[in-house]
């Protein structure tokens, strides 16, 4: 069992639809959560850390489930724009253990017009 | 602010060969870290260096990868000799303060390498 996992996907809605996705992790010591976006042959970047409160920064949302180990993100009103790989990233099981830091392989997003 | 660099873009190299990849973080950040991503897997971690010092080296997949950060500043990363599995996008990220897991993490563009 991987200790990150994602459907990978492909997710295609409509522009103006409203997509989640889920992500589950094996370490229940894991600290510090994250969503990254990555487009086609870039960097991954940070989209928003993840809080176990949920956290929201416009049209997406975070929520953080410690009790069942699974992340989510929420996108609303989807834009063309959004077409990306998303990324979970979780880390974490001791205050500098970078080695912590587990990818998973990422889910794919295309909004169609 | 200048992002994090990474030199060459792209490297085709054969089986044997060495190769060196640099990395130049964001002026300022202590942390400095490898990532790799091979062909059909996610993105995983090979190791971290605090200024020059190698934090973590855990995620080397083996002492043919040899990485570098002479004067805590820009790092290389040298595979010799080069194999057909070490073919993938090498990514290299920064981070400012402590090294703590939680704080956010710049990444550079990655170098695609493809060995023949």
């Amino acid at each position: 069992r991987k200790e990150v996992e994602q459907d990978p996907g492909p997710f295609n809605v409509p522009e103006g639809a409203t997509v989640a996705f889920n992500c589950t992790y094996s370490n229940s010591a894991s600290q510090s959560f994250f969503w990254y976006r990555q487009d086609c042959r870039k960097e991954p970047k940070l989209l928003m850390s993840v809080y176990s409160s949920g956290n929201e920064d416009g049209r997406f949302t975070a929520q953080l489930n410690r009790a069942s180990q699974y992340i989510s993100l929420l996108i609303r009103d989807s834009k063309l724009s959004d077409s990306a790989t998303y990324l979970c990233v979780v880390s974490g099981d001791s205050y500098s253990s970078a080695s912590k830091i587990i990818f998973g392989s990422g889910t794919r997003l295309s909004i169609r017009p | 602010e200048a992002g994090v660099t990474q030199f060459p873009s792209h490297s085709v190299i054969e089986k044997g060969q060495t190769v060196t990849l640099r990395c130049d973080p964001i002026s300022g950040h202590d942390n400095l870290y490898w990532y790799r991503r091979v062909m059909g897997k996610e993105i995983k971690f090979l190791l971290h260096f605090v200024k020059e010092s190698k934090q973590d080296e855990s995620g080397m997949p083996n002492n043919r990868f040899l990485a570098e950060r002479t004067g805590g500043t820009y790092s290389t990363l040298k595979v010799q000799p080069a194999e057909l599995e070490d073919s993938g996008v090498y990514f290299c990220a920064s981070s400012h303060r402590t090294g703590w897991v939680g704080e956010t993490q710049y990444f550079g563009p990655g170098t695609r390498l493809l060995v023949l």
